[in-house]
């Protein structure tokens, strides 16, 4: 099964901050990255698919880039509503694998 | 609205069975393939198995091979998942959650709110 490794697991951050969060796969998986939004109590919420497609209806502060093993989530400037815990998942090959998580916090 | 609610969790004690079911609405549930998500209390997402558009397909994860057991009926648009000889250690949330596309291993693109299964003695 291919590793999906988050870093940090948790980051403190304040409204307007620039963000990235970073997903490391243990082998090569082209583009084939998906991130996840999850609030507490809730259902995740796909933000962007195939490393760097915004899902529709998903804000243009989030973005993702990367291809090969290294992957980042960037989102431009940060909103109250964003506070939540952000997953990577790889979708190359079978079982899909998804990293540990980063909790984003209000500083 | 697209939509996916999953229901059937409860409480159940170990080696016992139980089936949860995930009703679609809002888009053509027979043309996309089906996933169960599972996350553990306060840990992360766990995928548990995979069923193609028409059946043709299943896939589940180590964890759960030969005890769970993922279905669906296309004519009443519900997936299923049937979950025998339970464990403490399968005590999760079970989300479903649709394929984004046809492949076992995709982007999930909608997800239901979730069923609690709790496996106690």
């Amino acid at each position: 099964d291919i590793q999906m490794t988050q870093s940090p697991s948790s980051l403190s951050a304040s409204v307007g901050d620039r963000v990235t969060v970073t997903c490391r796969a243990s082998q090569r998986i082209s583009n084939n990255l998906n991130w996840y939004q999850q609030k507490l109590g809730k259902a995740p919420k796909l933000l962007i698919y195939a490393a760097s497609s915004l899902q529709s209806g998903v804000p243009s502060r989030f973005s993702g880039s990367g291809s090969g093993t290294d992957f980042t989530l960037t989102i431009s400037s940060l909103q109250p509503e964003d506070f939540a815990t952000y997953y990577c998942q790889q979708s190359f090959s079978t079982p899909p694998t998804f990293g540990q998580g980063t909790r984003l916090e209000i500083k | 609205q697209v939509q996916l609610v999953e229901s059937g969790g409860g409480v159940v004690q170990p080696g016992r069975s139980l089936r949860l079911s995930c009703a679609a609405s809002g888009f053509t549930f027979s043309s996309y393939a089906m996933h169960w998500v599972r996350q553990a209390p306060g840990k992360g997402l766990e995928w548990v198995a995979f069923i193609s558009f028409d059946r043709s397909i299943e896939y589940n994860a180590d964890s759960v091979k030969g005890r769970f057991t993922i279905s669906r009926d296309n004519s009443k648009n519900t997936l299923y998942l049937q979950m025998n000889s339970l464990r403490a250690e399968d005590t999760a949330v079970y989300y479903c959650a649709r394929g984004r596309a046809a492949a076992a291993s995709d982007a999930f693109d909608i997800w239901g709110q979730g069923t609690m299964v709790t496996v106690s003695s």
